[in-house]
């Protein structure tokens, strides 16, 4: 069975550029999420979609952060414009229930 | 706002020394997650528990999750190099599978 895929790995950007980061989890998982992980600290949920329906996104900087996830499946989230903030790394996961799978993970720095 | 407190934030030991890792909160979570990340790469899901009390063992690793409901801790027997990561735990509340994320410990086991 396929993992979670992202793409892409590693992205560095200047300040007040936009960027956008792809997720593809594993098949039939209905639960795709979104998460940044500041260097030293652990995931924090940024959005949070069922099916193709957001179920939290309290967390996310709508000012800056938008994502969709079309048809259900593939997700996309885009920062626009970024900020030195912004640089961390930026989990996908999938689910069925509980257990979330993760993908590897996009590396951003904002310079 | 649930919170998940781990501890120690690092710890660094000797390859074949047994170790303790501490994830505690003040609320009470119906499912906890123990993940380990490595660098460049997603969390991992070790094992979860969902009955207060209850202990699973994984080889070297024994979890447990508190009475309660509010606490959980990892236990490693005999650490080896290949042990070295982020441990994450992470709590489940509601029928929306979200997860609270702790904000890791850092183990490294020297050879």
């Amino acid at each position: 069975e396929a993992g979670v895929a992202q793409s892409p790995r590693y992205k560095i950007i200047e300040k007040r550029q936009s960027v956008a980061f792809w997720c593809n989890p594993i098949s039939g998982h209905a639960t795709l999420y979104w998460y940044q992980q500041i260097l030293g600290q652990g995931p924090k949920l940024l959005i949070q979609f069922q099916n193709n329906g957001v179920v939290d996104d309290s967390q996310l900087p709508k000012d800056r952060f938008s994502a969709e996830r079309l048809k259900g499946v593939d997700s996309t989230l885009k920062i626009q414009p970024a900020k030195l903030e912004d640089s961390a790394v930026y989990l996908c996961a999938s689910s069925l229930l509980y257990e979330q799978y993760f993908g590897p993970g996009t590396r951003l720095t904002v310079t | 706002t649930q919170l998940l407190e781990q501890s120690p934030q690092f710890l660094s030991i000797q390859e074949g020394e047994n170790l303790t890792v501490y994830c505690n909160s003040s609320s009470v979570f119906s499912s906890l997650q123990w993940y380990r990340q490595e660098p460049g790469e997603g969390p991992v899901l070790l094992v979860t528990v969902v009955t207060g009390g209850e202990v699973k063992k994984l080889k070297r690793l024994t979890f447990q999750f508190g009475d309660a409901r509010k606490d959980s801790s990892l236990h490693i027997t005999a650490a080896q190099p290949g042990d070295t990561g982020l441990y994450l735990c992470a709590g489940g509340g509601d029928s929306s599978y979200k997860l609270i994320f702790g904000s890791g410990t850092r183990l490294l086991v020297r050879p």
